[in-house]
């Protein structure tokens, strides 16, 4: 069974402060998204990786999937309020979307 | 552009009642999906349907039914609601290419439903 764990499960920083999530498997992956959930509404993609060691970088994100293509992170630089939400990541394999499978999320705050 | 539309927001229902509900994309996509989503639970895939006029079981499908209505709509009918369901439901719609990489879902903005 694939499973993908997110660390930190919950962060609370301050605004302009730099940091760092991470999403691990013992398994391969195709591809992995990250997307950003905000209270009330649902996920939103940021990104999609499918290269091993590629890094993806969207204004002050930072997104690289890993060699072997079983983990990924995400960091931050500068932090701003506005970067506040739910960072899911998901894991998927070629042409197969139902199979997309999910982290549990790092819940970030960004405090002014 | 709307993007993937969900009715209702909220609903509260008592156990055994039955409901449905809505969701509608005009992103032309072909293949849609139901998760629901828990506390520690994460994202858990309920439906999907691929293309129009086909649907296939997800993760946790027991207690729900869903109607591929036409390539916009795709709904799910909870029979006999039970406390178990309380979750926020989440619709999501994305392109489907067999020999591609997965694509993007584009979520709707859930529906909070609570089961007394």
């Amino acid at each position: 069974t694939q499973l993908l764990e997110q660390s930190p499960q919950f962060l609370s920083i301050q605004e302009g402060e730099n940091l760092t999530v991470y999403c691990n498997s013992s398994s391969v992956f195709s591809s992995l998204q990250w997307y950003r959930q905000e209270p009330g509404e649902g996920p939103v993609l940021l990104v999609t990786v499918v290269t091993g060691g590629e890094v993806k970088k969207l204004k002050r994100l930072t997104f690289q999937f890993g060699d072997a293509r079983k983990d990924s992170s995400l960091h931050i630089t500068a932090a701003q309020p506005g970067d506040t939400g739910l960072y899911l990541c998901a894991g998927g394999n070629a042409g197969n979307n139902r199979k997309l499978i999910w982290g549990l999320g790092t819940s970030l705050a960004v405090n002014p | 552009n709307a993007g993937v539309t969900q009715t209702p927001k909220f609903q509260v229902l008592k156990t055994g009642q039955s409901m449905t509900l809505q969701c509608a994309q005009d992103m032309n996509h072909n293949s849609m999906y139901w998760y629901r989503q828990d506390p520690g639970m994460g994202l858990r895939l309920i439906y999907y349907s691929a293309s129009e006029g086909t649907t296939d079981k997800g993760e946790v499908p027991n207690g729900y039914n869903v109607s591929r209505l036409n390539k916009r709509e795709f709904s799910l009918r909870l029979e006999s609601a039970a406390p178990s369901q309380t979750s926020v439901y989440f619709c999501a719609s994305s392109e489907f290419a067999r020999s591609s990489y997965n694509s993007p879902l584009h979520f709707g903005n859930g529906t909070r439903l609570t089961v007394t």
